[in-house]
């Protein structure tokens, strides 16, 4: 069964600044990867996915991840953070064969955005 | 746009009571989903359906029903609400069993 970590609870940084949140997953194929990002009442929104190809990928609201096979990492980079990024973000990993492939959610980064 | 909406965004309940949430979706998606969400755990799965009137348990089923009597509509079902049941609880919906996944609003639930 896969597993995702992210190690990060909570971040805080000054607005302007370069931002990178951590993503851990556990499995023996490649797998699906996904960031997630959750404002304050509301529910979760796709910021980007890897499904193949290219390990740099580009998602909304200037954000970017790397899929890192070596490392089995799929950070989460934005150069510039914004007020409006305060936020909970989310790393999932999708995995399985045949039938349903279960995704599994990470245990949240809660991003502070300080002026 | 995909729009999940959820019928309850603050719920309160007392122990012993059958709850129901219930989720629909405008976009014809295959699947569904139903987590609870609770601060340090993160998403955990409850339940999900692939098809009308099927469904799989998730990690966490136990205490919970679901029903899919149409394909837009996916109910959760608490028979006896306890306070351990008082969580956020998000729905989802997907158009195949690895894409990513549309989220309704949450409704917070409260059982006294």
């Amino acid at each position: 069964a896969q597993s995702v970590t992210q190690p990060d609870i909570h971040i805080t940084v000054s607005e302007g600044a370069s931002l990178e949140l951590r993503c851990n997953y556990s499995y023996g194929a490649t797998p699906y990867l996904f960031w997630y990002v959750q404002s304050p009442g509301q529910g979760l929104q796709l910021l980007l996915k890897y499904f193949s190809g290219d390990t740099l990928v580009q998602g909304i609201k200037g954000f970017e991840a790397e899929f890192k096979r070596s490392q089995s990492s799929f950070n989460l980079r934005k150069p510039s953070v914004h007020w409006s990024d305060a936020a909970e973000y989310f790393c999932a990993v999708g995995a399985g064969s045949g039938g349903y492939q279960k995704v599994t959610f990470g245990t949240g980064t809660k991003l502070q955005v300080i002026p | 746009d995909v729009k999940v909406t959820q019928s309850s965004r603050y719920l309160v309940k007392r122990t012993g009571e059958k709850v129901f949430l219930e989720c629909v979706q405008d976009m014809d998606h295959e699947n569904m989903f139903w987590y609870r969400q609770d601060p340090g755990l993160g998403l955990r799965l409850i339940y999900f359906s692939y098809d009308v009137k099927m469904k799989e348990k998730g990690d966490i089923p136990e205490g919970y029903s679901v029903s899919r009597e149409k394909k837009e509509r996916f109910s959760l079902i608490l028979e006896s609400a306890s306070t351990n049941q008082t969580s956020m609880y998000l729905c989802a919906s997907s158009p195949s069993t690895i894409s990513e996944q549309f989220f309704g609003p949450g409704t917070r639930l409260t059982v006294l």
